[in-house]
């Protein structure tokens, strides 16, 4: 069974940079694409992007195109979401889920626990 | 690409049927048959409940039921529990590897 590892909390000053990570178990990570959903306080859920591990093939949310990186490295079975300089509103929960939309796999499952980044002055 | 549109709230009593409508547009909802819905209790992570609009993954209740007609999709939840009290989102293929999410809806059982 493939489980979602992400990791821990954060907590940053606007300016700064950052990059969190999403590491898969299993043999077939990749053979899937990971996404990331962004969760702001109270809020509801929001699609960011999707990478391909096995070639780094990624695509975005024009919501977040531009404003996050979207990578992974194969050899580690990890996927990372990255900012390079980080505002008050990226303040937010953030999941990482598996899909396979190349077979008709177009749901997410299983999730990570989420990644709670806090951006405060 | 504009969130879906769900009611912000439902809610009904042990055993009753409750629906949650999710509204999209031919360029997502009514354009496949990949609708999913997710349950979040508060301070969980999302979990799959319904996948290709009316499929249920393997350990989740045949209380819950999903189906679609032209640009709106719908969660049905039967013989409602108390642990049905979540959060409910339904999300979208958009085409070209894109995903939409609606607002998500909370759902009270009295």
């Amino acid at each position: 069974e493939v489980q979602l590892v992400q990791s821990g909390a954060e907590v940053k000053k606007p300016g700064e940079s950052l990059k969190i990570s999403c590491q898969g178990s299993g043999n077939s990570f990749t053979t899937y694409w990971i996404g990331w959903v962004r969760q702001m306080p109270g809020k509801g859920l929001e699609w960011m992007g999707i990478i391909y591990p096995d070639d780094s093939d990624t695509r975005y949310s024009p919501s977040f195109q531009g404003h996050v990186t979207i990578s992974a490295v194969k050899s580690t079975s990890t996927a990372y979401l990255q900012w390079s300089s980080l505002k008050t509103s990226d303040t937010a929960m953030y999941y990482c889920a598996r899909l396979r939309p190349g077979f008709g796999e177009n749901w997410f499952d299983p999730w990570g626990q989420g990644t709670l980044v806090t951006v405060s002055s | 690409q504009s969130a879906l549109t769900q009611p912000r709230s439902v809610s009904g009593s042990p055993g009753q049927s409750v629906s949650i409508l999710c509204t999209g547009t031919s360029s997502d909802v009514g354009g496949y048959n990949y609708v999913s819905w997710y349950q979040q209790h508060p301070g969980k992570a999302p979990k799959l409940m319904i996948y290709d609009v009316s499929k249920r993954p393997s350990g989740v209740p045949d209380r819950f039921s999903g189906s679609k007609s032209g640009n709106t999709a719908s969660l049905t939840i039967s013989g409602l529990q108390a642990e049905d009290e979540a959060d409910y989102y339904c999300c979208s293929y958009a085409g070209s590897y894109t995903w939409v999410f609606g607002g998500g809806t909370k759902l009270t059982v009295l």
